[in-house]
């Protein structure tokens, strides 16, 4: 069985672009999670998208956004990016009950870095 | 709100000997999930163990096992007879219901051979 696969692996943009990083998730999993991991702040949730509704929403302002498709293929969008916006933004797909209560299984995630 | 405090922002041992991870939870749900997750250098984080809040038995798997005590709130990690393999960050985690999962800072490893 495939792993969770993201696209691209690295992304350098400019301050004020935005960004869209993609996640494919394992076959069969209906749930895809987004984190944000920075040294100083560690793993922090994004959102949750389950049957391509968002589930569940982390503390980012709304220049953080994502989607699901009916694949369970899932995008995140950033825009207007900032400096701080640097980080190694990680997937994670699980079974249908969830994060909360599976197993999660993450992708090797994306690089950005904004300059 | 939920909270994992990781107090060991890193640790060093020797290999063979054994270490444990700390982990304190907070999470005002009756039921909930604990997790433990491992970070090699590679970066792609792995999953080690789940266990449920009615769930206090303690487990073993190989040379790691986990000590879940809900009256002090902790769900520690052992690992027995360090291999230099074990060198990672180590994160633990928490989740209630269909609620976000929130993670800890995480504890750095490192086994010297």
């Amino acid at each position: 069985k495939a792993g969770v696969t993201q696209t691209p692996r690295y992304l350098i943009k400019t301050r004020g672009q935005q960004v869209t990083l993609s996640c494919s998730p394992i076959s069969g999993h209906r749930s895809v999670s987004w984190y944000q991991q920075t040294p100083g702040q560690g793993l922090q949730f994004l959102f949750e998208y389950f049957s391509e509704t968002q589930r569940n929403k982390g503390n980012f302002p709304g220049r953080f956004s994502g989607r699901q498709f009916s694949n369970s293929r899932s995008e995140m969008n950033v825009s207007t990016l900032e400096l701080g916006d640097s980080a190694l933004y990680l997937c994670a797909s699980s079974l249908a009950g969830g994060a909360a209560s599976n197993e999660q299984f993450f992708g090797p995630g994306t690089r950005l870095t904004v300059l | 709100a939920q909270k994992v405090t990781q107090a060991q922002t890193e640790i060093s041992v020797v290999e063979k000997e054994d270490v444990t991870l700390d982990c304190v939870y907070e999470t005002r749900d009756t039921t909930y999930y604990l997790f433990w997750y491992k970070q090699p250098p590679s970066g792609e984080l792995v999953f080690l163990i789940r266990r449920n809040s009615f769930d206090e038995q303690n487990e073993i798997s190989g040379r790691y096992s986990w000590n879940f005590q809900k009256s002090t709130s902790s769900f520690n990690f052992t690992i027995t007879a360090s291999q230099v393999v074990d060198s990672a960050v180590y994160f633990c985690a928490v989740s209630g219901g269909y609620q976000k999962v929130t993670f800890g800072t995480g504890t750095k490893l490192q086994v010297i051979p």
